[in-house]
């Protein structure tokens, strides 16, 4: 099993350009998840989605969106870029939503946004 | 709305001495507690977890964490630290019925010769 995939690893962006951050877990989770990981902040919820079809908000969602059409991929999309977009992205996946699953992360993507 | 606390923003360590970081939650019922480590440039790894039952917890690479209810905590510690536990460590509490977590804003371990 690969776990939970990220792709890219690293991305400048100029501001208000687009991208999609792509996420893939091979564990047949229901549960994905996206965080952003600012200096001395620890996570931030962005997304989550408890199954093919389903997304809803977390904490920090503004500038962000999400699909989930099948259960393997999450990406995340960046519409407008801009500098307080720049941080390191996880994606995670859970198996269900008992409050005491183990989330599983991805290796991250590093955004700069200038 | 739950809630996390790392009082510790850094914490350097000698190799080979014992290490202590502390965590405080916020959380009406009986919370899922969780530590994770993160290396440089990596995802977060899960070191142990709680649930209920025994509150001194195992886990991997010799890490134990205890469950204290009266002092809303849930610390790790490691008997004697080794180099390559220089990271960031997270403590994070999930709710019953509830996918998502809560991370603290981390501590970071620097192990000294």
């Amino acid at each position: 099993n690969a776990g939970v995939t990220q792709t890219p690893k690293f991305r400048i962006l100029k501001i208000g350009q687009s991208m999609t951050l792509q996420c893939a877990q091979d564990m047949n989770h229901n549960y994905m998840y996206w965080y952003r990981q600012d200096p001395g902040m620890g996570l931030k919820l962005i997304y989550y989605s408890v199954g093919a079809g389903i997304t809803d908000k977390g904490e920090v969602p503004n500038g962000y969106n999400v699909s989930r059409s099948t259960t393997e991929d999450f990406p995340l999309r960046l519409e407008l870029a801009a500098p307080s977009q720049t941080s390191v992205y996880f994606c995670a996946s859970s198996y269900s939503r008992t409050g005491g699953d183990e989330q599983y992360f991805g290796p991250g993507t590093r955004l700069t946004v200038t | 709305a739950q809630s996390v606390t790392q009082p510790d923003i850094h914490i350097t360590v000698s190799e080979g001495a014992s290490l202590e970081l502390r965590c405080n939650y916020s959380y009406g019922a009986t919370p899922y507690l969780f530590w994770y480590v993160q290396s440089p440039g990596q995802g977060l790894q899960l070191l142990l977890k709680y649930f209920s039952g025994d509150t001194l917890v195992q886990g991997i690479k010799g890490f134990e964490a205890e469950f204290k209810r009266s002092q809303s905590s849930f610390n790790l510690r490691k008997p004697s630290v080794h180099w390559s536990d220089a990271a960031e460590y997270f403590c994070a509490v999930g709710e019953s019925g509830y996918s998502t977590l809560t991370f603290g804003k981390g501590t970071m371990l620097l192990v000294s010769p």
